[in-house]
């Protein structure tokens, strides 16, 4: 079955720093690749996804890179703020019954300081 | 459109009892899921269901149970708690294959 690794498990940096988390998956057939934003005490909420027909997209500070030959994702926070600073998880939707199972990297606490 | 909603929000068992947590869903989403979020550990899978009428393990099925009574609910059972299981619980539900998992507020279960 499908296996996501996710590094760093912390990460501190200062305002206005850049943030880098990386992932790796198990199944070449994985074909989707959401990235969630979870803070304390609150559901984990999506903050950018990528399929696996494009490279890279971005939205405004954030950005993800995927590289499905080496099955490997990264999210990128450029001008880190405060309000940056919560748990990160990355995920991905494998082949098993139509592509619907969804499974989760172990999470990254970021921690922006002023 | 209330989203995911869960309940109940929050549960105390005793060790060896059952109890069942509840989920709905008002989107229309075909696929639901039920995790369990451990300190260090992430969002590990349960279990999920593709679409109604069909349900899969996951990561770590054993000791619970679930049901997809319909389209809008799935529940998950615990027969016998055990204090492992003392977990905050999320249930989820997307629509289709390339598309994000929305995510209720969580059931925060101690098994003492």
């Amino acid at each position: 079955g499908e296996n996501v690794e996710q590094h760093p498990s912390t990460l501190s940096v200062q305002e206005g720093d850049s943030a880098v988390i990386k992932c790796t998956y198990s199944d070449s057939a994985s074909n989707y690749f959401p990235w969630y934003k979870q803070e304390l005490g609150k559901r984990p909420q999506l903050i950018i996804d990528i399929r696996s027909n494009v490279g890279e997209k971005k939205d405004q500070r954030i950005a993800v890179t995927l590289n499905k030959t080496a099955k490997h994702f990264s999210l990128h926070i450029t001008e880190t703020q405060p309000e940056d600073s919560a748990v990160y998880f990355c995920a991905a939707k494998g082949e098993n019954t139509g592509f619907q199972k969804l499974v989760f990297g172990t999470g990254t606490r970021l921690l922006v300081s002023p | 459109n209330a989203g995911v909603t869960q309940t109940p929000k929050f549960q105390v068992l005793k060790t060896g009892q059952s109890m069942t947590l509840q989920c709905a869903q008002d989107m229309n989403h075909n696929s639901m899921y039920w995790y369990r979020q451990d300190p260090g550990m992430g969002l590990r899978l349960i279990y999920y269901s593709a679409s109604e009428g069909t349900t899969d393990k996951g990561e770590v099925p054993n000791g619970y149970n679930v049901s997809r009574l319909n389209k809008r609910e799935f529940s998950l059972r615990l027969e016998s708690a055990a204090p492992s299981q003392t977990s905050v619980y999320f249930c989820a539900s997307s629509p289709g294959r390339y598309t994000e998992a929305f995510f209720g507020q969580g059931t925060r279960l101690t098994v003492v």
